[in-house]
């Protein structure tokens, strides 16, 4: 069965602060990607990766960045944690050649 | 970029009735279309999917339209059931671009009452 895990369901940060969000999924995916969900604003892309050591920006990078050094795990790093950076924090994987993401149960980040 | 727009932000419906979302796009060039379900605490899930070379597909309660000219596609569900509550993103995506992104619409909230 897919399955794709999130290191936190709740992580509770101060400003300043450098957090980590971890996913890993077990389906050997070659792509992975990190949004971040917030009511009214839908599913935002911040960084994707289509292989190990690549990355790409999505569509809200600015804040953010990522790691890929094996290819079932896909880090979400914010440098300096800010109140707006509070939010839902949602990974995918998919196969390179096929568009249907399987998603984790997420990460709720509260920055304080 | 493609840009996706959602209607409507929310929907209640009373169990048994019929509910639609319907969704636009502006990439002429898109030609993939998902439809994910996200049930509370957990995260969004595929439940159908239609490509542009087909105007419709169904699955059980369940089936989604696409006009390609007017840009736009829906999810139709029929017969609803209590446990259909849940949000529904729609997303496109050009299978094309050598990227496999999709870019979301803003959900939709369905409540189903029994």
């Amino acid at each position: 069965d897919v399955k794709v895990t999130q290191s936190s369901r709740y992580l509770v940060k101060r400003t300043g602060e450098k957090v980590f969000l971890e996913c890993v999924q077990d389906m050997d995916h070659e792509n992975m990607f990190w949004y971040r969900q917030d009511p009214g604003l839908g599913l935002r892309l911040i960084y994707f990766s289509y292989d190990v050591k690549m990355k790409e920006k999505g569509d809200i990078p600015e804040g953010y960045s990522v790691s890929r050094e094996k290819k079932e795990r896909f880090s979400l790093i914010l440098e300096s944690a800010s109140t707006n950076q509070t939010s839902m924090y949602l990974c995918a994987s998919s196969l390179k050649t096929r568009y249907e993401q399987y998603f984790g149960p997420g990460t709720r980040l509260t920055v304080t | 970029g493609e840009n996706v727009e959602q209607h409507p932000s929310t929907l209640s419906v009373q169990e048994g009735d019929s509910a639609v979302i319907k969704c636009t796009y502006s990439d002429s060039a898109s030609n993939y279309f998902p439809w994910y379900k996200q049930e509370l605490g957990k995260g969004p899930q595929l439940i159908i999917d239609i490509r542009s070379n087909v105007g419709e597909k169904k699955d059980q309660r369940i089936a989604v339209t696409l006009n390609k000219t007017a840009k736009h596609f829906s999810l139709h569900i029929t017969e609803t059931q209590p446990e259909d509550s849940a949000v529904y993103f729609c997303a496109a995506s050009n299978e094309n671009s050598g990227y496999s992104t999709l870019t979301f619409g803003k959900g939709t909230m369905l409540l189903v009452s029994p």
